[in-house]
């Protein structure tokens, strides 16, 4: 148990629409980072979240954004959803995002694009 | 080439035995992890390693800053160990978790 939940744990789209999935931190944890892994792969960096900013992007378009609460929760927002968006999204959280800090991450959520 | 390469890719062992799993990367790094995925995506932070060794009940991580490499293995394997072991450095531009491809362990009864 990770205290790290995600929702949902699966969803389909069909391509073009838009999509959120939503992740609660551990309370206290101000540091956020999602991550896309698809099927035999590991998890690729998409960005993160440091007290309500984003602070780091990896090599993915626009049309992924992110957001994130006070209250430790945060949402990723996928638009215009492509074939290729299908894939196990992770949300990972830490208290201050130092490179040397444990992470703790969700179950994920399977996300299929038809 | 990835940052981030893990070997074996697959590996299948028969309950009791030690395992070796293999992490190389190619970047500067602060902290190597070893993480743990299941079956349904789940993923758990292993060890954190910056330098030498670390020991957790079965596992043992050890890393060798100098030859970028670090090495997980498991004594007396079970069955339950059976998972998909990640390897993750903080290499990337941002600060961020560069990870392999993970390996994956299948241990027979």
């Amino acid at each position: 148990e990770t205290g790290v939940t995600q929702s949902p744990t699966h969803l389909i789209k069909t391509r073009g629409q838009q999509v959120t999935l939503r992740c609660s931190s551990q309370s206290g944890h101000n540091t956020v980072s999602w991550y896309q892994q698809a099927l035999g792969q590991g998890p690729q960096f998409i960005f993160q979240y440091y007290r309500e900013e984003e602070n780091g992007r990896g090599n993915f378009p626009p049309r992924f954004s992110g957001l994130q609460f006070p209250n430790y929760s945060s949402e990723l927002n996928v638009n215009a959803l492509e074939l290729d968006d299908s894939a196990l999204y992770l949300c990972a959280s830490s208290a201050t995002g130092a490179l040397n800090e444990k992470l703790f991450f969700g179950s994920g959520t399977q996300l299929s694009v038809l | 080439k990835n940052e981030v390469e893990q070997s074996p890719q697959n590996l299948t062992a028969q309950e009791g035995e030690f395992i070796t799993i293999n992490c190389s990367y190619s970047v500067g790094i602060s902290a190597l992890h070893w993480l743990q995925q299941h079956p349904g995506g789940g993923i758990v932070s292993l060890f954190m390693l910056s330098s030498g060794k670390k020991k957790h009940g079965r596992l043992i991580a050890t890393i060798n800053i100098q030859e970028k490499h670090s090495s997980l293995h498991i004594t007396a394997s079970h069955p339950r160990d059976s998972a998909v072991y990640i390897c993750a450095v903080n290499g990337g531009s941002q600060g961020n978790l560069i990870f392999g491809k993970g390996t994956k362990l299948s241990v027979k009864p």
